[in-house]
């Protein structure tokens, strides 16, 4: 059974960082992109960014709302892809979702993780 | 710029079928799309993959009572003998080389 579990989110503050992880299994990780969306209180998913396979290079993309504060990884030998934020502002506060990538389409959801970014 | 465009709101009464549309952003009209039922305090759950030529995959366990078609931009999630489990929003996706795309997402309310 595919499964995929977010961690790590909290409450910080303004400009501080924050690290999310997102621990699959069920599946062999390392041949599937990851992506991670996030939802904002009371709005529709966001999509944040992705980090392709290392057979399709390991790289990765981001929403411009992100993109230069957030950096995607990846750790296949563990099985876990990473969100790290850097310099959070109050609009990230959201839950932080990850999606297996099955050609572009997000086939497995895991549960999501809360960050809420507040002085 | 790749868009989606879905109707904030449908409803339907327990046993009817409700239709849900997501237009595709102009020029954009050969984008496949996947179709996502999101209900409150769960992760999203995807349902299935659509092909503007109207070949599709869906997820595991997704009851035949959802279906999907297209015509031209348009894509359609229809969803049958609707049941109280059912409630929740509903949300299209599609991708291109360096991007994903989510609609704004239509709320499903059974009467």
């Amino acid at each position: 059974e595919v499964q995929l579990v977010e961690s790590g989110g909290d409450l910080v503050q303004p400009g501080r960082s924050l690290r999310l992880s997102c621990t699959g299994s069920g599946f062999t990780f390392g041949d599937h992109a990851m992506t991670w969306v996030r939802q904002a209180p009371g709005k529709g998913l966001e999509w944040v960014g992705f980090i392709r396979s290392k057979a399709f290079g390991g790289t990765t993309e981001y929403a411009a709302s992100v993109k230069g504060r957030f950096t995607i990884s990846r750790d296949d030998s563990k099985s876990i892809a990473y969100l790290q934020m850097n310099s959070l502002k109050t609009e990230d506060t959201a839950v932080y979702y990850c999606s297996r990538d099955y050609g572009g389409a997000s086939d497995y959801w895991g549960q999501g993780t809360l960050v809420t970014v507040t002085s | 710029q790749l868009v989606l465009t879905q109707s904030p709101s449908a409803s339907a009464s327990l046993g009817a079928s409700v239709n849900l549309t997501c237009t595709l952003s102009s020029g954009h009209s050969s984008y496949a799309i996947a179709w996502h039922q999101h209900q409150p305090e769960k992760g999203p759950r995807y349902l299935m993959k659509f092909n503007s030529d109207g070949s599709h995959s869906k997820g595991d366990g997704i009851p035949d009572r959802f279906s999907g078609s297209s015509s031209g931009a348009e894509r359609y999630l229809t969803i049958s003998s609707l049941q109280s489990e059912d409630e929740a929003d509903y949300y299209c996706q599609t991708w291109g080389t360096a991007i994903r795309v989510f609609g704004t997402g239509t709320k499903v309310t059974v009467l």
